[in-house]
């Protein structure tokens, strides 16, 4: 089974300043998902990428296969992005035992 | 395009009752999946349904059944409900059933045993 830890657990940060949170994983895969989750719980897909770099916005995903580490970059951050941002991975092999999940980063930006 | 839908929003049940959650998966999406997501956890698998068979099963007991109807909708059914089943039960559907494809995730439903 995967293991997947993400860092740090928690994260205040003042409006605009550039945010980072880190992925790791214990088992090659093809895909990882960056995931949103506001209070109240309902979860957003924000990226999938499986190689190099997704821009979307002031998001930015980055992968590295090979070392089997994802980051995830906030821009210009505001207080809107303050949320849980989840790394997930699917099985490896592609079974279908669903995505594994990272505990999760909880982000506070302050205006 | 609806999204992907879910009821009820909140439930409080008393142990040992039944209850059954409903999703409504993404227009076209065959393949809906199951989590549960305890406080202050990452989500656990359930399960995964795929035109309407169970494809896939995580670490939970029998109790936690489910239902995959030919319009794609889903079902998940907890039987002899137990206090640590009290979290938020989301459900996500997907264009295919493997899992580097997106995910479209429901609002969740937040059920607590009493």
């Amino acid at each position: 089974k995967n293991e997947v830890e993400q860092s740090p657990q928690n994260l205040t940060a003042q409006e605009g300043e550039f945010i980072t949170i880190n992925c790791s994983y214990s088992v090659g895969i093809s895909a990882l998902h960056w995931l949103q989750q506001h209070p109240g719980g309902g979860i957003v897909s924000l990226f999938m990428l499986s190689s190099g770099k997704k821009k979307h916005g002031r998001l930015i995903a980055t992968i590295n296969i090979q070392e089997k580490h994802s980051s995830l970059h906030i821009t210009a951050s505001h207080p809107r992005d303050s949320a849980v941002y989840i790394c997930a991975v699917p099985p490896s092999g592609g079974g279908a035992d669903g995505l594994t999940f990272g505990k999760g980063t909880h982000l506070i930006i302050q205006p | 395009e609806t999204g992907v839908t879910q009821s009820p929003t909140h439930l409080i049940k008393t142990r040992g009752q039944q209850v059954t959650l409903r999703c409504s998966s993404q227009s076209g999406h065959n393949t809906v999946s199951w989590y549960q997501q305890a406080l202050g956890q990452g989500p656990q698998f359930i399960f995964q349904y795929y035109r309407e068979e169970e494809n896939g099963r995580g670490n939970f007991p029998p109790r936690f059944s489910g239902l995959q109807f030919p319009n794609y909708s889903s079902e998940l059914n907890v039987n002899a409900l137990e206090l640590d089943d009290s979290a938020l039960y989301l459900c996500a559907s997907s264009l295919k059933r493997e899992l580097y494809n997106e995910q479209f995730f429901g609002p969740g439903t937040r059920l607590t045993v009493l």
